[in-house]
């Protein structure tokens, strides 16, 4: 069964950072690309960041370049987030997800985590 | 950037009745669509891709169709688990996007 599970948000002041973490199970995690995800409250949902399965290759929203990295170690199947630089609209649950299907170059998303809320505010 | 627009913002249906929901793409995505069902608390779950190919485990209520601009998701008899939120999201280009959704509610 393949699991997601964040961990790492919290309550941040502007500016400052975070580091948010996924823990992958269920599935060989360095043959998949994995993305990051946002939702603001009460909105809709917004592609953050990607990487590819060897982590080599990273993309990134206009809206947080230069602000967050993404990366992996896929020794011990963990995806990370680190925002730095954060302001009041970076506030959203952040989800991670797994792309569907490793064999096309842009991607749908066949599993999600739970998500982590990350709070930006003084 | 591709934009995704949904209509209806808000569909009002009774169970039992068939629901259809609209996904439009400001240009071509061929058949690269994907839905996703969200319910309050809870993460997005896939429903769709490829436009129309149900994922794992997804009912057969639930039918996708449409190519190249405009899409639809119909649930051919709504139940009481599939009141929730659906997005549309395109991945035929960088940047993923996703439309701002439909809420699925009971009438």
């Amino acid at each position: 069964e393949v699991q997601l599970v964040e961990s790492g948000g919290g309550l941040v002041q502007p500016g400052g950072s975070l580091r948010l973490s996924c823990a992958a199970s269920g599935f060989t995690f360095a043959r998949y690309a994995m993305i990051w995800v946002r939702q603001a409250p009460g909105k809709g949902l917004e592609w953050v960041s990607s990487i590819s399965g060897t982590g080599g290759g990273t993309d990134y929203a206009d809206s947080v370049k230069g602000r967050f990295t993404i990366s992996r170690d896929n020794s011990k199947d963990t995806l990370y987030l680190q925002m730095n630089s954060l302001r009041a609209e970076d506030t959203a649950v952040y989800y991670c997800a797994k792309e569907g299907d490793p064999l096309i170059v842009v991607v749908y998303l066949d599993y999600w985590g739970q998500g982590t809320l990350v709070t930006v505010s003084s | 950037e591709i934009v995704m627009t949904q209509s209806p913002a808000t569909l009002s249906v009774s169970p039992g009745e068939r629901a259809t929901l609209s996904c439009r793409a400001s240009q071509s995505v061929s058949s690269t669509l994907a839905w996703y069902q969200q319910k309050p608390g809870q993460a997005p779950r896939l429903l769709i891709y490829g436009a129309s190919t149900r994922a794992t485990g997804i009912p057969a209520r639930f039918s996708g169709s449409g190519s190249g601009t405009e899409f639809t998701l119909t649930i051919s008899s709504l139940q009481s688990e599939d009141f929730a939120v659906y997005y549309c999201q395109q991945y035929n280009n960088w940047p993923l996007t996703f439309g701002g959704g439909t809420k699925v509610e009971i009438k």
